[in-house]
């Protein structure tokens, strides 16, 4: 299935680099999110876009800042990160507005390593 | 917020046995209740999900069952096989936004 596609799928960065995730979905969804995966704990989510507007932001810090220009693309602008921000970032999508509980489609994730 | 447990963490069957995994929550708005698998280094995929004015639900070897007064619903897997062997989530929902548990690990053994 290749109906969410992330990338780069692995990305090594210094604390003080700047980088970007990118996502796309070719599902003709309308609501995008940002999750983040650490190990030995459950997927956290971090923001939630509707129809290209921010609707949750989990209390993430600012070092991490989301940008959607349109309804299939989804990117995370990373700024200044720590050592803990390492982890598996995951994209997903979902038909309505996010509220309407309709399945996540999740792509394959961006595993980031700070250094 | 909402709280969300599963059990067990680990969990191991012989090839041919059932599985079971409950997921305990705390928010009593919640109305959606999926269930997502994830092979190791693969994506989260949703492999079956049940709606409030639902008690069961089955697909295949994979089940379903919600208790809405309990505030629990567990995944049910019979005739278990060594693919079947993943991470799996719940993630209650009331508002879209999914609440995941911590994971249950399965392992098949042949």
């Amino acid at each position: 299935e290749t109906g969410v596609t992330q990338t780069p799928r692995h990305l090594v960065m210094g604390m003080t680099n700047k980088k970007s995730l990118k996502c796309e979905q070719h599902l003709g969804h309308n609501a995008m999110y940002w999750y983040k995966q650490s190990a030995k704990k459950p997927l956290e989510l971090m923001f939630v876009y509707n129809f290209k507007e921010q609707t949750e932001n989990n209390s993430v810090p600012s070092r991490f800042s989301p940008e959607c220009p349109n309804s299939s693309h989804l990117f995370l602008h990373l700024h200044t990160l720590q050592p803990e921000d390492s982890a598996l970032y995951l994209c997903a999508s979902s038909q309505g507005r996010g509220q309407a509980n309709q399945p996540q489609h999740f792509g394959d994730g961006t595993r980031l390593s700070i250094l | 917020g909402e709280n969300v447990e599963q059990h067990p963490s680990t969990l191991s069957v012989q090839e041919g046995d059932s599985a079971v995994i409950k997921c305990t929550y705390s928010d009593s708005a919640s109305n959606y209740f999926p269930w997502y698998k994830q092979e190791l280094g693969k994506r989260p995929q949703l492999i079956i999900d049940i709606r409030s004015n639902v008690g069961e639900k089955k697909d295949q070897r994979i089940a379903v069952t919600l208790n809405k007064t309990a505030k629990h619903f567990s995944l049910h897997i019979t005739e278990t096989q060594p693919e079947d062997s993943a991470v799996y989530f719940c993630a209650p929902s009331n508002t879209g936004k999914l609440i995941f548990g911590q994971g249950t690990t399965l392992q098949v053994k042949p």
